[in-house]
């Protein structure tokens, strides 16, 4: 089974700073999809960003963007200019070309500091 | 447009009451997906309901099973509750045939057991 690990349970970064949330997978797939998805305190999981496997650029999303690197399965996400909304859980998804099922990491606590 | 809503917000049982939540998917989306997010964990995919058929489930017992609706709404029951079934409640809704696998979320149902 795909395996998703967010090895950072707690973060923090100083308002206007950047800062990079890591996610790292294990598949034999190789088309898939990735995807990183922000649960506010008010709960509703609201998707950030996504990347196809089978394209190199990383994908940009205003201040929203990914280093995606397939050889060493690892999806990161960086934050610029970082606001207080942006304070929420981060969580890294995986969905395989094949099936339908979403595989989540246990996500990232990001705190903004005014 | 219409997003992704789900019913009740909160919810209370005892061990071995059985309950069913809700799930409405979002405007032109054909399909919907359940998860079950324990505090602290990330999003467990329980099944998905596609053309009104089980159409995938992960690792959960027969005693959670669901249902959906020709207007593409969904149920999820659970019977003979356990202490281990208090967990967020999520539901996703997609739609299925394009090359684009984004699903958008509903806030959630909140489920104590006790």
């Amino acid at each position: 089974a795909q395996t998703v690990t967010q090895s950072q349970p707690e973060m923090s970064v100083q308002e206007a700073e950047t800062v990079t949330l890591s996610c790292t997978y294990d598949t034999s797939e190789s088309d898939y999809y990735l995807f990183w998805y922000k649960q506010p305190p008010s709960r509703q999981m609201i998707l950030v960003i996504r990347q196809e496997a089978y394209k190199q650029q990383n994908a940009t999303e205003n201040r929203f963007s990914v280093n995606f690197q397939k050889a060493a399965k690892s999806f990161s996400l960086k934050i610029s200019d970082s606001q207080l909304g942006d304070a929420a859980m981060y969580f890294c998804a995986y969905r395989g070309n094949t099936g339908n099922q979403f595989y989540f990491g246990t996500g990232t606590s990001l705190t903004v500091i005014p | 447009e219409t997003g992704v809503t789900q019913s009740p917000t909160h919810l209370i049982k005892t061990r071995g009451q059985q309950v069913t939540l809700r799930c409405s998917s979002q405007s032109g989306h054909n399909t919907v997906s359940w998860y079950q997010q324990a505090l602290g964990q990330g999003p467990q995919f329980i099944f998905q309901y596609y053309r009104e058929e089980e159409n995938g489930r992960g690792n959960f017992p027969p005693r959670f099973s669901g249902l959906q609706f020709p207007n593409y709404s969904s149920e999820l029951n659970v019977n003979a509750l356990e202490l281990d079934d208090s967990a967020l409640y999520l539901c996703a809704s997609s739609f299925q045939g394009r090359m684009v696998y984004e699903q958008y979320f509903g806030p959630g149902t909140r489920l104590t057991v006790t």
